[in-house]
């Protein structure tokens, strides 16, 4: 059974911190690493992608990934309330690349 | 551009009634994906379409059908509908095109909200 593991949370930073968020993965032949934020009572929306192993950076947010250690994380700098949502790790399960399996999520609360 | 869209949003069965969801993208992906989500379990992957006249079954596919109608459309069945499956349904797709970077991501629709009395 191919696994993405997530703190549930809550996690809760001030106006401003760093936000980490952590995944892990069971399976060593995934090749694609997905964040999506979802708001409560909306759909998931990507904030990124990540293929290689390393660092990858969108504006305040960088994910960073390790396959050696099937690991896989967000940073969100500088956060905002409005970051304060359900953080979706997933991982690809099949070698089409198509199918994702989700970690549950991990909520952040950023308070003013 | 509507993107992935749902009907319905809302939808109230009693046990052993069927009904299908629809599911429509005017992104011209290839693929698409049907999810639930529970409270406290995440989003977990019921049926998928990698393409085009194929289905493959996710996590959880008991109790569900599905049809890909065509390259647009993509529609999940439930044949005699039980508690259990009260949930929140996605519908995603993604283009998927010789593993180019980021065409495996997937877009969502809205949702729809199933209560299963």
């Amino acid at each position: 059974q191919k696994e993405v593991e997530q703190n549930s949370g809550p996690l809760s930073v001030p106006e401003g911190a760093i936000a980490s968020l952590n995944c892990t993965y069971s399976d060593r032949g995934s090749q694609s690493f997905f964040w999506y934020r979802q708001y409560s009572g909306k759909s998931p929306e990507l904030i990124m992608f990540i293929y290689s192993n390393g660092d990858k950076e969108d504006g305040r947010f960088t994910a960073q990934l390790n396959k050696a250690s099937q690991y896989v994380s967000l940073l969100i700098r500088d956060s905002q309330p409005s970051d304060s949502a359900t953080y979706l790790c997933a991982v690809n399960i099949d070698q089409a690349g198509t199918a994702l399996i989700f970690g549950k999520g991990t909520t952040l609360s950023v308070s003013s | 551009n509507a993107g992935v869209t749902q009907t319905p949003k809302f939808q109230v069965l009693k046990t052993g009634q069927s009904m299908t969801l629809q599911c429509a993208q005017d992104m011209n992906h290839n693929s698409m994906y049907w999810y639930r989500q529970d409270p406290g379990m995440g989003l977990r992957l019921i049926y998928y379409s990698a393409s085009e006249g194929t289905t493959d079954k996710g996590e959880v596919p008991n109790g569900y059908n599905v049809s890909r109608l065509n390259k647009r459309e993509f529609s999940l069945r439930l044949e005699s509908a039980a508690p259990s499956q009260t949930s929140v349904y996605f519908c995603a797709s993604s283009l998927v095109s010789g593993g180019a970077a980021g065409t495996d991501t997937q877009y969502f629709g809205p949702g729809t909200r199933l209560t299963v009395l």
